[in-house]
């Protein structure tokens, strides 16, 4: 049973450049998060889907920032005009449950984005 | 604002000895709070988690304990390999789903 996949590994960017990071989550989870994090520091919270649904996206930076999670294929965190300080590591995790404080998520080894 | 605080920020501990990581929250909504471990390069990894309702879980040399009034939760790593040298992460959620992280401990376990 695959994990968590995410495509590419490592990215790298111009600034003014879109990224396109890729997720598909385990076999049988319909839920995806997508987390960040910088150098040094914790993952932070960006945005929560199910399929073809925006849960919450209250850690998503207004501008420049979307996601999606299509009835078919991966879920796309997509940054449009990326700056140096969208350098980050960025995660995707998934889960099977709702509603319940057993809600364990399962992450890739993120998509590492690099903005010359 | 951060709702999740973590310490250490790193910690180093000879093997065989005991490793704690201490957590603290302010969210009384947070009802469950599990930890992770991270390896360079690799995504985290759920370690052992725990709800408020018990003071304490133990799942092999991993221990939580958790004070509900104190509001702050802690790992233990009992006998320390150093194998168990990577980054832990405290996190809580509220049941809408998203967690919330601490900071991280860099952990380095001596042989």
């Amino acid at each position: 049973n695959a994990g968590v996949m995410q495509n590419p590994r490592h990215l790298v960017r111009r600034r003014g450049q879109e990224a396109r990071l890729r997720c598909s989550p385990m076999k049988g989870h319909s839920h995806v998060y997508w987390y960040r994090q910088l150098p040094e520091e914790g993952l932070k919270f960006m945005v929560y889907l199910q399929k073809e649904n925006i849960i919450d996206e209250s850690g998503m930076p207004k501008e420049r920032f979307s996601a999606e999670f299509p009835k078919e294929g991966p879920s796309i965190l997509r940054i449009q005009q990326v700056v140096r300080g969208d350098s980050a590591a960025y995660f995707c995790a998934s889960s099977s449950l709702t509603g319940s404080s057993y809600n364990e998520q399962f992450f890739g080894p993120g998509t590492r984005l690099t903005v010359l | 604002q951060q709702q999740v605080k973590q310490s250490p920020q790193s910690l180093i501990v000879q093997k065989g000895g005991i490793s704690i990581i201490n957590c603290a929250y302010e969210n009384t909504a947070f009802d469950y709070f599990p930890w992770y471990q991270q390896f360079p390069g690799k995504g985290p990894a759920l370690l052992i988690a725990i709800r408020p309702d018990v003071s304490e879980k133990k799942e092999g040399r991993f221990t939580i304990s958790f004070n509900k009034s104190a509001k702050q939760f802690s790992l233990h790593i009992m006998d320390s390999q150093p194998g168990d040298s990577a980054t832990y992460f405290c996190a809580a959620e509220t049941g809408a789903n998203n967690l919330f992280f601490g900071t991280g401990t860099r952990l380095t376990v001596i042989p």
